[in-house]
C-alpha cells in the first residue's frame, strides 16, 4: 500500500497547454503539501492545506491553482504551462501542520517543451 | 527566519568506511530537524529526526545524527558506508509551532566506491 501516491509520474507537455497531477494519501493525515524541486534538485515549498484549507500559499504564479476536494487529496493544476515549470513536483503529507515530518510521494517528473 | 546549510554539496567515500554528512541550522525558535535521502529518480524518505527529545537521534539503515544546540548543527553520520547508502542527502528544518513548512538544506550527493 503506497502511502502518498501521485500520478502521473511523468508527464510531458507543450507550452501553453494546461495539465493536472493528481495525489493521494491514506494515511489519514491532516495536511498535505506540493513542493518542486528544480533542475539543481532544491526544494521548494508551493502550498499546503490542512483539512482542506489552504494555509501556505508561497510565492507562486497564479497558473498554479491547487485544490483539495477532500483531506486525503490534493491536486496541482497548471494553466499555460512555460519552459520554466519544467521540475519535479512532490506531494507529501503530515499528520500535523505544526513540526512533524512529512511523508513524500514518489514525484512528477514534468518536462515541458 | 529559518534557515539549512549544507556544508558539502558533494562526499565521496569508500566502502565500508564512515560517513559524515554535515549541516548547519539558523532558527529563531525551537526547531524540528530532519534528514531525508532521496535515491536517484525516487521520492523523499525520512532517515531520522529531531523533535526536542534526545540529542543524539538514531534512524534507518544505521544513520544516526547528533542535535548540538552550542554549534547550531545536526550532522549526519554512519559507521561504515554500504554501496545502497549512495543518494542525495537533505537536512531540513521546520518550527515546533508552525505552519508544517519544511526548510530544505541545498542537498549532498553521496558517492560510495567500492
Amino acid at each position: 500500500d503506497t502511502a502518498v501516491s501521485q500520478t502521473p509520474k511523468y508527464l510531458v507537455t507543450q507550452m501553453g497547454n494546461d495539465k493536472s497531477i493528481k495525489c493521494e494519501q491514506n494515511l489519514g493525515h491532516d495536511t498535505m503539501y506540493w513542493y518542486k524541486q528544480d533542475s539543481k534538485k532544491f526544494l521548494k515549498i508551493m502550498f499546503s492545506y490542512n483539512n482542506k484549507e489552504l494555509i501556505i500559499n508561497e510565492t507562486v504564479p497564479n497558473r498554479f491553482s491547487p485544490k483539495s476536494p477532500d483531506k486525503a487529496h490534493l491536486n496541482l493544476h497548471i494553466n499555460s504551462l512555460e519552459l520554466g515549470d519544467s521540475a519535479v513536483y512532490f506531494c507529501a503529507s503530515s499528520q500535523f501542520h505544526t513540526g512533524t515530518e512529512a511523508f513524500f510521494g514518489q514525484g512528477t517528473r514534468l518536462t515541458v517543451v | 527566519a529559518q534557515s539549512v546549510t549544507q556544508l558539502d554539496s558533494h562526499v565521496s567515500v569508500s566502502e565500508g568506511t564512515p560517513v559524515l554528512l554535515r549541516c548547519n541550522y539558523s532558527s529563531s525558535y525551537s526547531p524540528s530537524l530532519f534528514w531525508y535521502v532521496q535515491h536517484p529518480n525516487k521520492g523523499l524518505q525520512l532517515l531520522l529526526k529531531y523533535t526536542s527529545a534526545a540529542t543524539l537521534v538514531k534512524g534507518i539503515n544505521g544513520f544516526e545524527a547528533e542535535f548540538k544546540k552550542s554549534e547550531t548543527s545536526f550532522h549526519l553520520t554512519k559507521p561504515s558506508a554500504h554501496m545502497s547508502d549512495a543518494a542525495e542527502y537533505f537536512c531540513v528544518v521546520t518550527r515546533s509551532s508552525n505552519t508544517g513548512k519544511l526548510i530544505f538544506g541545498q542537498g549532498t550527493t553521496l558517492q560510495v566506491k567500492p
